[in-house]
C-alpha cells in the first residue's frame, strides 16, 4: 500500500525566509506524487507534480519540488516566502500503473508566514 | 478553464437524515472520485467510480454511502441516514483518460453539517 508522511504539521516562517515542506513517501513501484495546496475554505489546488520524468518539478507561484529515491523523499521548497503562501499543503502519491487509481494524500502542513 | 462544480457549498442537516451532495466533473474526464475532510484532519479517500460502477472504495465507505452517475454528466454522493461524525468537507474529484498525468482535478467542496 503507498503512503506519505507529512513531518510537521505545522511550520511558520518570515516573509523572505525559505520554505521548506516534508514528504516522504512509501510505495512498492516508483510512484506519482503530488503537492495540493487548500487556501482556507477553498478546495485543493496542485502546485506540482513528479511523474517519472525530470526529479527537480517546479510549480506555480515559485515552488518547486525534487524527488529522491534514495531518500524516499519529495519535499516542497520556495526560495522566499510570501505572506499570501500562508494555507495547508498536503503531499500526495498515486500508483502510475492504474489509470484509475486514487490520489492517497498526508496529513497535511500549515504553512504560516509572519511579516 | 474547464472546473469541477460540486453543490451545496454549505449543507445543515438533522441527524438520520439523508442527504445528496452533487458534483458536475470536467466533462471529458473518465474517473470519478470523492474524498472526505473533517475540520482540521487530512483528506480522506472515500470512493472512486469508472465505467459506471464503483472501482476502488476505503472502509470509510460503508452502507451508509452511495455514489451515482445518473444522467451522465452529475456524480452523487448519498449519505443515507446521517450521523453527527459526518460532518465534513466533501470534495468530488475528477480525472482524464491519460494515464500519464495522474492528477485529480478538486471541486471547491461540499460543506456537510450534521446537527
Amino acid at each position: 500500500a503507498q503512503s506519505v508522511t507529512q513531518l510537521g504539521s505545522h511550520v511558520s516562517v518570515s516573509e523572505g525566509a525559505l520554505v521548506l515542506l516534508r514528504c516522504n513517501y512509501s510505495s512498492s513501484v516508483p510512484p506519482y506524487l503530488f503537492w495540493y495546496v487548500q487556501y482556507p475554505n477553498q478546495g485543493l489546488q496542485l502546485l506540482l507534480k513528479y511523474t517519472s520524468a525530470a526529479t527537480l518539478v517546479k510549480g506555480i507561484n515559485g515552488f518547486e519540488a525534487e524527488f529522491k529515491k534514495s531518500e524516499t523523499s519529495f519535499h516542497l521548497t520556495k526560495p522566499s516566502a510570501h505572506m499570501s503562501d500562508a494555507a495547508e499543503y498536503f503531499c500526495a502519491v498515486s500508483d502510475p500503473g492504474q489509470a484509475g487509481t486514487a490520489l492517497i494524500f498526508g496529513k497535511g502542513t500549515t504553512l504560516s508566514v509572519s511579516s | 478553464e474547464p472546473e469541477v462544480t460540486q453543490t451545496p457549498s454549505h449543507q445543515v442537516t438533522q441527524m438520520g437524515q439523508e442527504v445528496i451532495l452533487r458534483c458536475v466533473p470536467i466533462s471529458n474526464h473518465l474517473y470519478f472520485y470523492w474524498y472526505r475532510q473533517i475540520l482540521g484532519q487530512k483528506v480522506e479517500f472515500l470512493v472512486s467510480f469508472y465505467n459506471n460502477e464503483i472501482s476502488e472504495k476505503s472502509e470509510i465507505f460503508d452502507d451508509q454511502f452511495s455514489v451515482e452517475r445518473p444522467d451522465g454528466s452529475n456524480f452523487t454522493l448519498k449519505i443515507r441516514s446521517t450521523k453527527l461524525e459526518d460532518s465534513a468537507m466533501y470534495f468530488c474529484a475528477s480525472k482524464d483518460r491519460d494515464r500519464s498525468t495522474g492528477e485529480l482535478f478538486f471541486g471547491e467542496g461540499s460543506r456537510l453539517t450534521v446537527l
